[in-house]
């Protein structure tokens, strides 16, 4: 099925960093969402996005709808070990019978204290 | 918040025998469920969309027959692993949507299945 690209594929940070990853795809999406997944879970929703060029905050993650609807990036400032976990992002095409997600490829995030 | 029930958790079943998994939501109604398959260290993909009292859509490449999904009731809706085969061990995770426009889009906590 089809995927969007994510990047990048991995990541290992120092407690205290910043951390950012995106998600491209070739084709447009009205809604993007960024969940995280720890280990023998299910995801976990984290923001939510509506509109080109929008902003959003939850805590200290911050994610962004691109302007073009074909990308989106997920920061996480000042990562704690809890932090930890494989992210990913999912778009959403609006209208349809069945409006699916289609998730990315992911991001694991492993932090050192 | 919306929540979404799986069960079971963990199963391990002996080759050829068949699995059900439950996928509820709890505090509201689901019109529509998801079931996805997820690989180690590999993404969500997509196996069917459950729709209350009609028949699952199926992603291409998922055999119907072998994955029977029933939505009985806008609270629940169940993934049966018919024949189970070694190959068929995976983590199976369902979502229900509650809205159209993704903040609805609940997942359970997934049922890692064995098949041994």
């Amino acid at each position: 099925g089809q995927q969007l690209n994510q990047s990048p594929q991995s990541m290992f940070i120092q407690e205290g960093e910043d951390v950012s990853m995106n998600c491209t795809s070739s084709s447009i999406f009205n809604t993007w969402l960024w969940y995280k997944q720890e280990p023998g879970e299910g995801p976990v929703l984290l923001i939510a996005l509506y509109k080109a060029g929008e902003l959003t905050s939850n805590g200290r993650l911050t994610a962004q709808f691109g302007i073009t609807r074909k990308d989106s990036f997920l920061n996480i400032s000042a990562s704690i070990p809890s932090d930890v976990g494989i992210y990913f992002c999912a778009g959403l095409r609006d209208g349809g019978a069945t409006n699916k997600l289609i998730f990315g490829t992911g991001t694991l995030l492993a932090v050192q204290p | 918040g919306a929540v979404v029930s799986q069960h079971p958790s963990r199963v391990i079943c002996k080759s050829g025998t068949s699995v059900k998994i439950e996928c509820r939501s709890l505090d509201f109604q689901a019109t529509t469920m998801f079931w996805y398959r997820q690989f180690p260290k590999q993404s969500l993909m997509l196996m069917a969309t459950s729709n209350e009292g009609s028949k699952a859509t199926y992603e291409q490449g998922v055999e119907k027959d072998k994955f029977l999904i029933n939505h009985a009731s806008l609270t629940l809706s169940t993934l049966t692993v018919t024949s189970a085969h070694p190959e068929d061990s995976s983590f199976y995770i369902c979502s229900a949507a509650m809205g159209q426009r993704g903040y609805g889009y609940t997942f359970g906590s997934g049922t890692r299945l064995t098949v041994v």
